[in-house]
């Protein structure tokens, strides 16, 4: 399809796993974002791509995750040891970086994480 | 520092009412752009418009309609004529410019959750 595609839709975990949660953006969309919703916070941002490159970090929440993104295009979210508290759905957005167009973001149908 | 404040948490009204969901904002910057978003039960965002700074108009789409005021920091969203499949939670979200490399990720408020009674 044409749009942000993300998998697993559904990951169950053990606490203590690792997880890698994935991001297909639409084609030819430079810019990359992760997100995360969950029941006490809200959306909150984690980490934007442009290109390879990560020049915004400041929404991990800790340095048990970590981000990298290949050939421009998929990107892969890693939680390590995942705690309870790192339920929650995590989303994928997408955008043309088109700076007079205010650079849309398409967002993915999330990730729903469940840390057991 | 930036922040969206949504003060209405969840609203419900009857079928063909209209309903205003307000949104106010916070920025330092001068160049900025505000969006909304829905989130129907399905779960993903859907996004609905977006508004820059310098673009005080208001717009019209369809039942849809949204009211920018610099002067009080608000960006509200207005549907005529309620359905229930408008039933949803609608986001308001802030974006501000890195220096020469496009727009911050999107802060959002925490969101109003509409639901419309047939």
């Amino acid at each position: 399809g044409a749009g942000v595609s993300q998998s697993p839709s559904n990951k169950v975990t053990e606490k203590g796993k690792d997880v890698e949660l994935r991001c297909d953006p639409i084609s030819g969309h430079t810019a990359l974002y992760w997100y995360r919703q969950s029941l006490g916070q809200g959306l909150e941002f984690l980490i934007y791509f442009q290109g390879n490159s990560a020049p915004d970090k400041s929404g991990l929440p800790s340095d048990r995750f970590s981000a990298e993104r290949t050939g421009g295009s998929v990107s892969t979210l890693t939680i390590q040891r995942t705690q309870q508290e790192d339920s929650a759905v995590y989303l994928c957005a997408s955008s043309s970086r088109d700076f007079t167009t205010g650079d849309e973001q398409f967002f993915g149908p999330g990730t729903r994480l469940t840390v057991l | 520092a930036q922040k969206v404040t949504q003060a209405q948490t969840e609203i419900s009204v009857v079928e063909k009412e209209d309903v205003t969901l307000d949104c106010v904002y916070e920025t330092r910057d001068t160049t900025y752009y505000l969006f909304w978003y829905k989130q129907p039960p399905s779960g993903e965002l859907v996004f609905l418009i977006r508004r820059n700074s310098f673009d005080e108009q208001n717009e019209i789409s369809g039942r849809y309609s949204w009211n920018f005021q610099k002067s009080t920091s608000s960006f509200n969203f207005t549907i005529t004529a309620s359905q229930v499949v408008d039933s949803a939670v609608y986001f308001c979200a802030l974006s501000e410019t890195y220096m020469n490399s496009g727009n911050t990720p999107l802060v959002f408020g925490k969101g109003t959750r509409l639901s419309v009674i047939a």
